[in-house]
């Protein structure tokens, strides 16, 4: 199956910028996804990149794609206590194949 | 508009006993997936349900199964429950089959004893 791989855990100071990586196997993924997962709660779509595409920008959110190195990663900017969470990538093969693989999260944890 | 609803929200049972999770999708969303978050694994795919049929099945077995009913709200069946059945089971859905955006609940988390 395909996998989509991701470091536990990251800290960052609060104000600066965080960058969370995500590796994946499948080639022909034609979406990849980045969610948030608060304590307690489920997960939250944050943004989402065609695989045509290189970058992707979202106020404090910025989305780059490697397409050659399977590489994606999402950088926030200025961040804030309350990014503290989980932040899952995911890939999805096809639109309507509807089978999404998640990597094991990266826990995100701001110091203030 | 209300989002994915799931209940309960927290279900304990004891090794070999059912247990049974519901998920209300957002309204007018006709697939359902079920997926399970253990500790350490970050999220398995188990099931995927569009208007009333099971659509795709990720690697488990059989004693987990589920349905839809024709309002769309979908059951995750879990039979002859073992210890790392224990883990956050999350339901998402979107508003057709092959929609690349699915809305997740907060979660079931089912703690097997």
């Amino acid at each position: 199956g395909e996998d989509v791989e991701q470091s536990l855990f990251l800290s960052v100071r609060e104000g600066d910028s965080s960058v969370i990586n995500c590796t994946y196997t499948d080639s022909s993924s034609t979406y990849l996804y980045w969610y948030k997962q608060e304590p307690g709660a489920g997960l939250q779509l944050l943004t989402y990149i065609f695989s045509n595409m290189d970058m992707k920008q979202d106020q404090r959110l910025t989305v780059l794609l490697n397409k050659k190195d399977k590489h994606l990663s999402l950088r926030i900017a200025d961040t804030q206590t309350g990014d503290s969470a989980i932040y899952f990538c995911a890939e999805s093969p096809n639109l309507t194949g509807n089978q999404f693989y998640f990597g094991t999260g990266t826990s995100l944890t701001v110091i203030p | 508009e209300a989002g994915v609803t799931q209940s309960p929200t927290h279900l304990i049972k004891t090794r070999g006993q059912q247990a049974t999770l519901r998920c209300s999708p957002i309204s007018g969303h006709t697939s359902v997936y079920w997926y399970q978050q253990a500790l350490g694994l970050g999220l398995q795919f188990l099931l995927w349900y569009d208007e009333g049929e099971e659509r795709n099945r990720g690697n488990f077995p059989p004693r987990f199964s589920g349905r839809q009913f024709p309002n769309y709200s979908s059951e995750l069946n879990v039979n002859a429950l073992e210890l790392e059945d224990s883990a956050l089971y999350l339901c998402a859905s979107s508003p057709r089959g092959g929609s690349y955006e699915q809305y997740f609940g907060p979660g079931t988390r089912l703690t097997v004893t």
